[in-house]
C-alpha cells in the first residue's frame, strides 16, 4: 500500500523558513516524480512544485519561485520542501503527491502537514 | 502559463441524475487532463487521467472525455457517495495547474 507521510509544518513568523518534508513507502521511489500542492482551508487546490525521478527536472508556481526549493532523497525515500521568506498567503494544508507513470497526474497523496505564517 | 476554466463553480442534483462538469484550458493541451474528488477534510483522490482512463477501482459512472482545449467530467446517475468537490488539471511535464473546482451537493 502507497502511504505518504508530511511532516513539518506549524505556525511560523512572516519572512522566516520551513522545511516540509514528506516520506514515502510502498513503492518504488525513484521511479517516480514527486509533487507539492498547497490548499487554503475552505479554497481550491494549488500547485507549488514538482521534481521528477532523479532530480533532473524541477517546477515551481511563480509565486513561489526564489523562496521556495523542492529537492528529494531516494536512499531515504523522502522529498522535501524548503520555504524561505514565507508570507502570510503562504498559510495553507500542504500534500505531497506521487506522479502516476510518466509526469503529471497524482495517482496517491497524502493527508497534509498545516502551514501558518502569522506574527 | 496554462490557465484552467473550471464550471461551474457548484451545482445542485438529485440521486440518480447525470451530472456534467466542463473545464477550459487556455490553450492546447491534447489529453493531459485529469480529474479528482475532494471529500470534505480529506486529501484529492485521482478519478481519471489523460482525459479518459479511469483510475483503478474507480466507479464506472464517472466518465471522461475531450482533448485539445475542452473536457467534461460526467456522473452517470449520481450517487449520495459522490457529494464531493471536483477538480481538474492538465499537466506539461512537471508544470501542473488545477482548475478552481465545482462543489456537488445533493438536491
Amino acid at each position: 500500500e502507497v502511504q505518504l507521510v508530511e511532516s513539518g509544518g506549524g505556525l511560523v513568523q512572516p519572512g522566516r523558513s520551513l522545511r516540509l518534508s514528506c516520506t514515502a513507502s510502498g513503492f518504488i521511489f525513484d521511479d517516480f516524480a514527486m509533487h507539492w500542492v498547497r490548499q487554503v482551508p475552505g479554497k481550491g487546490l494549488e500547485w507549488v512544485s514538482g521534481i521528477s525521478w532523479n532530480s533532473a527536472d524541477i517546477e515551481y508556481v511563480d509565486s513561489v519561485k526564489g523562496r521556495f526549493t523542492i529537492s528529494r532523497d531516494n536512499a531515504k525515500l523522502s522529498v522535501n520542501l524548503k520555504s524561505e521568506s514565507l508570507r502570510p498567503e503562504d498559510t495553507a494544508l500542504y500534500y505531497c503527491a506521487k506522479c502516476g507513470a510518466g509526469w503529471g497526474w497524482l495517482d496517491n497523496w497524502g493527508q497534509g502537514t498545516l502551514v501558518t505564517v502569522s506574527s | 502559463d496554462i490557465q484552467m476554466t473550471q464550471f461551474p463553480s457548484s451545482l445542485s442534483a438529485s440521486v440518480g441524475d447525470t451530472v456534467t462538469i466542463t473545464c477550459q484550458a487556455s490553450q492546447d493541451i491534447d489529453s493531459y487532463l485529469n480529474w479528482y474528488q475532494q471529500k470534505p477534510g480529506k486529501a484529492p483522490k485521482l478519478l481519471i487521467y489523460d482525459a479518459f482512463i479511469l483510475d483503478t477501482g474507480v466507479p464506472s459512472r464517472f466518465s471522461g472525455s475531450g482533448s485539445g482545449t475542452d473536457f467534461t467530467f460526467t456522473i452517470t446517475s449520481l450517487q449520495p457517495e459522490d457529494i464531493a468537490t471536483y477538480y481538474c488539471q492538465q499537466y506539461d511535464k512537471l508544470f501542473v495547474t488545477f482548475g478552481g473546482g465545482t462543489k456537488v451537493e445533493i438536491k
